[in-house]
């Protein structure tokens, strides 16, 4: 079974703190996905990256930045936490190839800024 | 830019009964794959079923079968004889292989009444 793990299930960050949010699968998929997640907005792209060191802007990346520098493990990095930034973190992971395109989530990360 | 809209932010079924989920969709790409997603209350998020463009017929998975009409740029989720454990937030999701995005719908609440 495809795995993706997020680092943490809950977590309480200051505002101004630098916050990770780490990710990892273990299928050796090429894509990982960043989404943050808020009632009524559904999951909107933050940032994405289909390779090692490679990425792009997804729809709302202003706040953020990322990092893959292996390709197993996708980061997203507040630089400066703020309090909108409350919210529920979802990573993906994406295989493609004969069985088609399919993408495969962590569990999620539930970040509180305070 | 291709968008998911999802009209119904929250649905009501009686167990047993059939409920239908909306979901359109816009894009000028004429290959991609359309997906329903179920998350349930523990926050995983679970695929339903997938439909490739390219295929004319729907695809089913057990109670589970979607109405594709391409050419209306429309991806409805039926779900038949609806249980207890269908109740869950239910998003429609695009992935288009020119840009490479993942992008969802803004999501459904169903409940199911026994």
């Amino acid at each position: 079974d495809v795995k993706v793990t997020q680092s943490s299930r809950y977590l309480v960050k200051r505002t101004g703190e630098k916050v990770f949010l780490e990710c990892v699968q273990d299928m050796d998929h090429e894509n990982m996905f960043w989404y943050r997640q808020d009632p009524g907005l559904g999951l909107r792209l933050i940032y994405f990256s289909y390779d090692v060191k490679m990425k792009e802007k997804g729809d709302i990346p202003e706040g953020y930045s990322v990092s893959r520098e292996k390709k197993e493990r996708f980061s997203l990095i507040l630089e400066s936490a703020s309090t909108n930034q409350t919210s529920m973190y979802l990573c993906a992971s994406s295989s493609g190839g004969n069985r088609g395109w399919l993408a495969f989530f962590g569990q999620g990360t539930r970040l509180t800024v305070v | 830019a291709q968008t998911v809209t999802q009209s119904q932010p929250e649905m009501s079924v009686q167990e047993a009964e059939t409920v239908t989920l909306s979901c359109t969709y816009d894009t000028s790409e004429s290959d991609y794959y359309l997906f329903w997603y179920k998350q349930p209350p523990s926050r995983q998020m679970i695929l339903v079923i997938r439909q490739e463009a390219y295929k004319q017929q729907n695809a089913t998975e057990n109670r589970f079968s979607v109405n594709f009409q391409k050419a209306a740029k429309s991806f409805s989720l039926k779900i038949s004889d609806s249980q207890l454990g269908d109740a869950a937030m239910y998003f429609c999701a695009f992935y288009g292989g020119a840009t490479n995005k993942l992008i969802f719908g803004t999501g459904t609440l169903l409940a199911v009444q026994p």
